[in-house]
C-alpha cells in the first residue's frame, strides 16, 4: 500500500514564477491538508480539502496561494508568482476520517521550494 | 502566538537511558495529543497519540503521559536507541471537527552510541 506521495520533491523557482506542488494521498484517504515548514518552525497549517471541496483554508495566505483536489488525480499547491519567503518545505497528508474516530495524518515526504 | 509549545530545541541522551521530551499546551480545548518523528529530508511519522480521557498511553518502547491540569504533555523513549535520533514534533488537536492539529516548533533528539 503506498503511502503519500508528493512531487516533485525539490523545485527551483524564480521569484516572479508559478510553483505548482502535486500531492497523492493514502490509497482509500480522501481527506488532503497542505503543511508548510519554514526554516526552524514547525509544520504550519494551510488548507484541508476533501474531494473537489475546501474544507478548511484558514491557514493559507489570502494573495497567490490556492489549492484544489479534483475528483480524480493528484491534490495541487498553486502559488503564483512566487516570492523568496515562500522558499520553505510544503508537507502534504492525508487521514481516513471516520466520523466519531480520532485518527492520524500520514504525511508524505514533502517538496522542497527554493525561490531565487 | 504559540497554542503549542516545545521549549528544548534540542536534546542529547545516552544510548540505552531513557529520553525525555516535553510539549506544553496553552487552549484548554485541545482534547487529542500527538506524538510524530521526524527524519531528515522525510515527512513526520506519526508515532503515538492520547486523548484527553486518559494519562497515559504505552506502545512498545514510547510511552507519553498527559497532565491536563497542568496543560503538559511529555514523551517517554526507553531505552533510547541511536535510531530514535530525529526531530519530534508535538501536535495537539480540537475534537469535533476536523481534527486539524496544531504543531509545535519540535524538539532534535540525538541519541549517542
Amino acid at each position: 500500500n503506498a503511502g503519500v506521495m508528493q512531487n516533485p520533491r525539490h523545485l527551483v523557482r524564480r521569484r516572479g514564477q508559478e510553483a505548482r506542488l502535486r500531492c497523492s494521498p493514502m490509497k482509500g484517504h480522501s481527506h488532503v491538508y497542505w503543511y508548510r515548514q519554514l526554516p526552524e518552525e514547525g509544520l504550519k497549517f494551510m488548507v484541508y480539502l476533501q474531494k473537489e471541496n475546501i474544507i478548511d483554508e484558514s491557514g493559507m495566505p489570502k494573495e497567490r496561494f490556492s489549492a484544489e483536489f479534483p475528483k480524480e488525480g493528484p491534490s495541487i499547491l498553486r502559488i503564483q508568482q512566487v516570492v523568496r519567503g515562500d522558499s520553505a518545505a510544503y508537507f502534504c497528508a492525508s487521514s481516513l476520517n471516520r466520523p466519531g474516530d480520532y485518527y492520524e495524518q500520514y504525511f508524505g515526504p514533502g517538496t522542497r521550494l527554493t525561490v531565487t | 502566538d504559540q497554542q503549542v509549545k516545545q521549549n528544548s530545541p534540542s536534546l542529547s541522551v545516552q544510548e540505552g537511558r531513557i529520553s525525555i521530551l516535553n510539549c506544553d499546551y496553552t487552549n484548554s480545548m485541545f482534547d487529542y495529543f500527538l506524538w510524530y518523528k521526524k527524519y531528515p529530508a522525510e515527512g513526520p511519522t506519526f508515532l503515538i497519540s492520547i486523548s484527553s480521557i486518559k494519562d497515559k498511553n504505552e506502545d512498545g518502547r514510547f510511552t507519553v503521559f498527559l497532565n491536563k491540569s497542568a496543560k503538559h504533555l511529555s514523551l517517554h523513549i526507553v531505552p533510547s536507541q541511536p535510531g530514535d535520533s530525529a526531530v519530534y514534533f508535538c501536535a495537539a488537536s480540537v475534537g469535533g471537527g476536523s481534527y486539524i492539529p496544531t504543531f509545535g516548533r519540535g524538539t532534535s533528539l540525538i541519541v549517542h552510541p
